[in-house]
């Protein structure tokens, strides 16, 4: 299949162990956030979305994490497998508004 | 149920020809999103459609165009193809135009302009 990054930042870990995916985004005024996960040849599939008004929540196996004194949000996939090599993008939204702004994403790699 | 469907997967054309790329929404969304993914990066905004008009536009030329039909579905049009249009052109639907709710995509449409 095609590859959807050639040069995107890479996080290589160990099947079995932690990822944390991090995310910085542009706008201060946005207020939806999601992780999109999106594997070659696919078009991206959602994980977990937050609103402004939360600072963590929590999925299986996946937990976002949002700092909006500086604008960062992460993404935490517990217990990692194979199946989840990917490359992971944050997505901001503002109410109101109809369109998503995508982060410049990170492939994850998950090492046997 | 069906998700949000693209036509073709993969289209290959020439310098200054036309294009149409078709989109499905789920059932029962009524806004349509366009954005396109160039090789390593995120997705580009380029249009949404609500209710067969258009409620967003992003910073692309007027050689991209698009419309809603009455049974949501979209097209994608883009004229007088350059080299760098060549990109994976996304579809998304959601329920409403600014829901802050999330956008499911298609698996998108493969364009190579030779």
């Amino acid at each position: 299949g095609e590859s959807v990054g050639l040069h995107l930042p890479t996080l290589s870990v160990q099947e079995g162990d932690n990822s944390i995916i991090n995310c910085a985004y542009s706008n201060s005024a946005s207020d939806y956030f999601i992780w999109y996960k999106q594997e070659s040849g696919k078009g991206p599939q959602f994980i977990i979305d937050i609103r402004s008004n939360m600072d963590k929540r929590q999925g299986q196996r996946v937990t976002v994490l949002l700092n909006k004194t500086v604008k960062h949000l992460s993404l935490q996939i517990a217990a990692t497998q194979p199946g989840d090599s990917a490359v992971y993008f944050c997505a901001e939204k503002k109410s109101g508004t109809y369109k998503y702004i995508f982060g410049t994403g990170t492939r994850l790699k998950v090492l046997a | 149920d069906a998700g949000v469907t693209q036509s073709p997967t993969h289209l290959i054309k020439t310098r200054g020809q036309h294009v149409t790329l078709r989109c499905s929404p789920i059932s029962g969304h009524k806004s349509v999103s366009w954005y396109q993914q160039v090789l390593g990066q995120g997705p580009q905004f380029i249009f949404q459609y609500y209710e067969k008009e258009e409620r967003g536009r992003g910073n692309f030329p007027d050689r991209f165009s698009a419309r809603q039909f009455p049974n949501y579905s979209s097209e994608l049009n883009v004229n007088a193809l350059l080299l760098g249009d060549s990109a994976l052109y996304l579809c998304a639907s959601s329920p409403g135009p600014t829901a802050n709710t999330e956008a499911f995509f298609g698996q998108g449409t493969r364009l190579t302009v030779v």
